[in-house]
């Protein structure tokens, strides 16, 4: 069965401290792996997904097919990165997107 | 201004009363789902829709009913709301009528069902 696992329901850092979120998956095939988040007060918007393997507003995530990990990652967060984080798979048939239940990241000075 | 709206944003109702809550995209979208939002369980798909007239259930489809009849709407319905509906409920698109491409979000409907 398809199925996301984000095992951190919040995670506190300081502000300079680095950020790792941490996503596990389960899926038969090879999946498409997604970072959402949501600002307080904003709509829930991609942050970033495996298949473009860019760096958006200093957050990576590599996808570690052996260890059905994607976990997102920040050398250095910042007050702003405090939101609504979620992983999200889709398989190959495109139709359904699956979540995870979410972490929430506080970043404090 | 590309966007997906919703409405009602937010709804108290009471069980049994049948209600519709409306999702409009203007982006040419042909991909439409809707999930609902609850504590400690994410995201969780109820519905969604890869083109006009096709409809597919997703995790959580009991007591739901939606349509897409035009390409921009994608209505959800609840015949006979239960308290345990009682949710955040979120409208999303995406191009190409694949669930992996970027899903644009709704602002979300708040619904109450005493």
């Amino acid at each position: 069965a398809q199925r996301v696992t984000q095992p951190e329901k919040l995670l506190s850092v300081f502000k300079g401290a680095p950020v790792e979120l941490k996503c596990n998956y389960s899926y038969s095939g090879s999946p498409e792996l997604f970072w959402y988040v949501q600002y307080s007060r904003q709509r829930l918007q991609l942050l970033l997904r495996h298949i473009s393997r860019e760096s958006i507003k200093g957050f990576t995530a590599d996808l570690n097919k052996g260890e059905t990990s994607f976990h997102l990652k920040k050398p250095f967060a910042q007050e702003e990165d405090s939101a609504m984080y979620y992983c999200a798979l889709s398989g190959q048939a495109g139709t359904a997107l699956i979540f995870g239940k979410g972490t929430t990241l506080s970043v404090s000075s | 201004e590309a966007q997906v709206t919703q409405n009602p944003r937010y709804l108290i109702t009471v069980t049994g009363k049948k209600l519709t809550v409306t999702c409009s995209q203007n982006m040419n979208h042909e991909y439409m789902s809707w999930y609902r939002q609850d504590p400690g369980l994410g995201l969780r798909q109820i519905y969604y829709s890869m083109n006009v007239e096709v409809t597919d259930k997703g995790d959580v489809p009991e007591g739901y009913k939606v349509s897409r009849k035009e390409k921009r709407n994608f209505p959800l319905i609840l015949e006979s709301p239960s308290p345990n509906q009682t949710s955040l409920y979120f409208c999303a698109s995406s191009s190409a009528g694949q669930a992996f491409d970027e899903q644009f979000f709704g602002p979300g409907t708040r619904l109450t069902v005493l």
